[in-house]
């Protein structure tokens, strides 16, 4: 079956440092979408990703799809106090297998 | 807001009970989708209902059910609660289908169970 692996576990960054996670899955995948958990929140959906290559951007926030749709990365820019929290990849292999998976996610803190 | 509820939004039983939490997606979503997370892990898929039917099933225990009504609140059902079950309890809704290209999930609030 599908494995995902989303590292690293844990960062911590200076604020304004660069911060990126990065999602691996052993299949080729369909789609992935990524998702930000604050702390003593709940996951929030950030972006789905669908084409081989594809890269989105929100503000300083970068999405990259591989080129073999099997791993991506979420990259941000100039780290803020604000974007503490555990970010989530959510890989879909096929659609129609309904087969859900999270990635273990990476939980980013911020060294003011 | 994401326009999901849960309800209780804590809870705190002892073990060997039996405990019901609630979950409303949002108007207009069939698809309600259950997780559990534990404290500084991810997030466990543990089943997903859609039209009030059963559609996918993770790594959801044998004490543990859950169901769907025609209004498309759901339900899951945790019993004989063991200590190991303290966890925060997630439920998310999505127009379609897992797998679909539209199946973005919206999070609600989550209970946090405590089993004593």
């Amino acid at each position: 079956g599908q494995q995902v692996m989303q590292i690293p576990q844990y960062q911590h960054v200076q604020e304004g440092e660069d911060f990126t996670t990065y999602c691996n899955s052993s299949t080729t995948l369909s789609n992935i979408q990524w998702y930000k958990q604050r702390p003593g929140g709940h996951p929030v959906f950030l972006i789905q990703l669908v084409k081989s290559g594809e890269v989105k951007k929100q503000k300083r926030l970068t999405f990259q799809f591989g080129e073999a749709k099997k791993n991506s990365s979420l990259h941000i820019t100039a780290t803020q106090t604000t974007d503490v929290g555990t970010y989530f990849c959510a890989p879909i292999s096929n659609f129609g297998n309904e087969k859900l998976t999270f990635g273990t996610g990476t939980r980013l803190t911020i060294i003011p | 807001d994401s326009g999901v509820t849960q309800t209780p939004k804590h809870l705190i039983t002892a073990t060997g009970q039996r405990v019901t939490l609630r979950c409303s997606p949002r108007s207009g979503d069939l698809s309600v989708y259950w997780y559990q997370q534990s404290l500084d892990q991810g997030l466990q898929f543990l089943i997903q209902y859609y039209n009030g039917e059963e559609r996918a099933k993770g790594n959801i225990l044998e004490r543990f059910s859950a169901q769907q009504f025609p209004d498309l609140h759901s339900e899951l059902n945790l019993s004989s609660l063991e200590l190991g079950d303290s966890a925060l309890y997630f439920c998310a809704s999505s127009v379609a289908p897992a797998g679909h290209s539209t199946d973005t999930q919206y999070f609600g609030p989550g209970t946090r169970l405590t089993v004593l």
